[in-house]
């Protein structure tokens, strides 16, 4: 069974820092890897799909990497701005049950102006 | 598109009555997701549909939970009877093929069994 990890669980940055996220899976046969944003009371907003074939991708201030192989996947926030503040979730899309997303339980992130 | 859609926003009901929340899909996407979202547990899938077939259901508790999407446009997922313990935010999403393309959620239901 696909367990995804987070960590930190929180964290807590002065606005302008560049900071890392962690997430670890321990099946590495998955389709694809995807990064979420969750603010208070809201949805999830989805910032970053990485499919199993690629290493990285990139969105304005973020970039997400994908290590299939060692089961790991970060997200680089670059200069960081309070409007981040949130909660950021890592996804997982295993290939055995084709469109299940396994989660983990985020990381809170609050940016400190 | 508006997004998904999810009615209502706030659920409060007491123990042992039914509860249904109801889904409305991105137009043309062809996967629909429940999820609930609770601190203890995080987010966990309950069922998703293809095509408006019920694919996975294991996720489901148990048998009080039921879902149904009689058509492209609609889902409902009902409790019946609701205890304490279903107190979550329960969340829609819908997709195109979920391999390739992210999900879309809904803003969610917050639900309160008393």
């Amino acid at each position: 069974k696909q367990e995804v990890t987070q960590i930190p669980a929180a964290l807590s940055v002065p606005e302008g820092e560049n900071l890392v996220l962690n997430c670890s899976f321990t099946d590495s046969a998955i389709y694809n890897l995807q990064w979420f944003r969750q603010d208070p009371g809201k949805g999830l907003t989805s910032l970053l799909l990485i499919q199993s074939s690629q290493r990285e991708q990139t969105s304005g201030r973020l970039n997400a990497s994908l290590d299939k192989s060692s089961g790991r996947s970060t997200l680089y926030i670059a200069a960081s701005q309070p409007g981040d503040s949130a909660t950021y979730l890592c996804a997982v899309l295993s290939s055995g049950s084709a469109r299940q997303l396994t989660f983990g339980s985020g990381t809170q992130l609050t940016v400190l102006p | 598109d508006a997004g998904v859609i999810q009615s209502p926003r706030h659920e409060v009901t007491e123990m042992g009555q039914e509860v249904t929340l109801r889904c409305k899909p991105i137009s043309g996407h062809d996967y629909l997701f429940w999820y609930r979202q609770t601190m203890m547990r995080g987010l966990e899938l309950l069922i998703y549909f293809n095509n408006n077939v019920p694919i996975d259901d294991s996720g489901m508790p148990e048998d009080r939970f039921s879902a149904k999407m009689p058509n492209a446009s609609f889902s409902t997922l009902k409790i019946q009877p609701s205890e304490p313990r279903d107190s979550a935010v329960y969340f829609c999403a819908s997709s195109l093929v979920p391999s390739t393309d992210t999900q879309y959620f809904g803003p969610g239901t917050r639900l309160t069994v008393l």
